[in-house]
C-alpha cells in the first residue's frame, strides 16, 4: 500500500464548478500535511497547509480526518488558472521526509 | 529575497558520465532536501542534509548517488556513471528549519531535468 493514495483523475470540470479531492494516508502517526500544487513541467507550491480543525483560504478549503486518516480539498467557484496537479502531502511522525502522493490533476474548461 | 536556485535547469548526459546538481538554498535557510520526480510520478525523497551533515539519506539509492552541502557553497546532487533510468526531474526544496517541525513549509527551486541519452 502507497504511505499517500490520491485519485489520478484528470478531474475535467467547467469553470465556475465545485470540484472536491481526497486522500488518504497510511501513516497513522503523520503529523503535518499539506496540499501542494505543481503545474506542468515546474516546481510544487505550497497551497495550504490542512489542519485538524480543518481551514479555509478564500475559494479552497481543506479537511483533516485523523481517525480515518483522509484529507480533503475543496474547491469552490473554479477558474481556468486552477488547472494543475494537486498533491497531497504527508510529514511522518519524528520525520524531516515530506511524502508525496502522486497527484490528482484537475482540468477547468470554460 | 530569491528563491531556491537550481542549476542547470536542463542536463544532458551520455550513460556512464557523471552529473552535478546544485541548489542554493532561500537566505536564512540551513536545510535542504532532494527530491526525484519520474515521468508521470509522484515525489521520492532522497536526502535531507543541513550544513556539512547528511540527517537522512534513506532515500538515496546505494550506489552512484552522493549528496553534500559544504560549509561554502550550494548543495550538491551527484550521480556517477548515469544511466538511462537516472533520467528525471530533480528538485531542491530548503526551509528554515526541519519540515519534521509542524507545518514548516518547504520551498522548491524550479528543478533540474537530467535527460541520459
Amino acid at each position: 500500500r502507497k504511505e499517500v493514495e490520491q485519485d489520478p483523475g484528470p478531474f475535467n470540470v467547467p469553470e465556475g464548478a465545485t470540484v472536491a479531492f481526497n486522500c488518504t494516508y497510511s501513516n497513522s502517526a503523520s503529523q503535518s500535511f499539506f496540499w501542494y500544487r505543481q503545474d506542468c513541467r515546474k516546481e510544487p507550491k505550497l497551497l495550504m497547509s490542512v489542519y485538524s480543525s480543518g481551514n479555509e483560504d478564500g475559494r479552497f478549503t481543506a479537511q483533516l480526518n485523523r481517525a480515518s486518516q483522509y484529507i480533503s480539498l475543496l474547491i469552490r467557484d473554479s477558474k481556468l488558472s486552477d488547472s494543475a496537479t494537486y498533491l497531497c502531502v504527508v510529514t511522518p511522525y519524528n520525520t524531516d521526509k515530506l511524502i508525496f502522493g502522486t497527484g490528482t490533476r484537475l482540468q477547468v474548461f470554460p | 529575497n530569491a528563491g531556491v536556485m537550481q542549476n542547470p535547469r536542463h542536463l544532458v548526459r551520455r550513460r556512464g558520465q557523471e552529473a552535478r546538481l546544485r541548489c542554493s538554498p532561500m537566505k536564512g535557510h540551513s536545510h535542504v532536501y532532494w527530491y526525484r520526480q519520474l515521468p508521470e510520478e509522484g515525489l521520492k525523497f532522497m536526502v535531507y542534509l543541513q550544513k556539512e551533515n547528511i540527517i537522512d539519506e534513506s532515500g538515496m539509492p546505494k550506489e552512484r548517488f552522493s549528496a553534500e552541502f559544504p560549509k561554502e557553497g550550494p548543495s550538491i546532487l551527484r550521480i556517477q556513471q548515469v544511466v538511462r533510468g537516472d533520467s528525471a526531474a530533480y528538485f531542491c526544496a530548503s526551509s528554515p528549519s526541519g519540515t519534521g517541525v509542524m507545518n514548516t513549509e518547504a520551498f522548491f527551486g524550479q528543478g533540474t531535468r537530467l535527460t541520459v541519452v
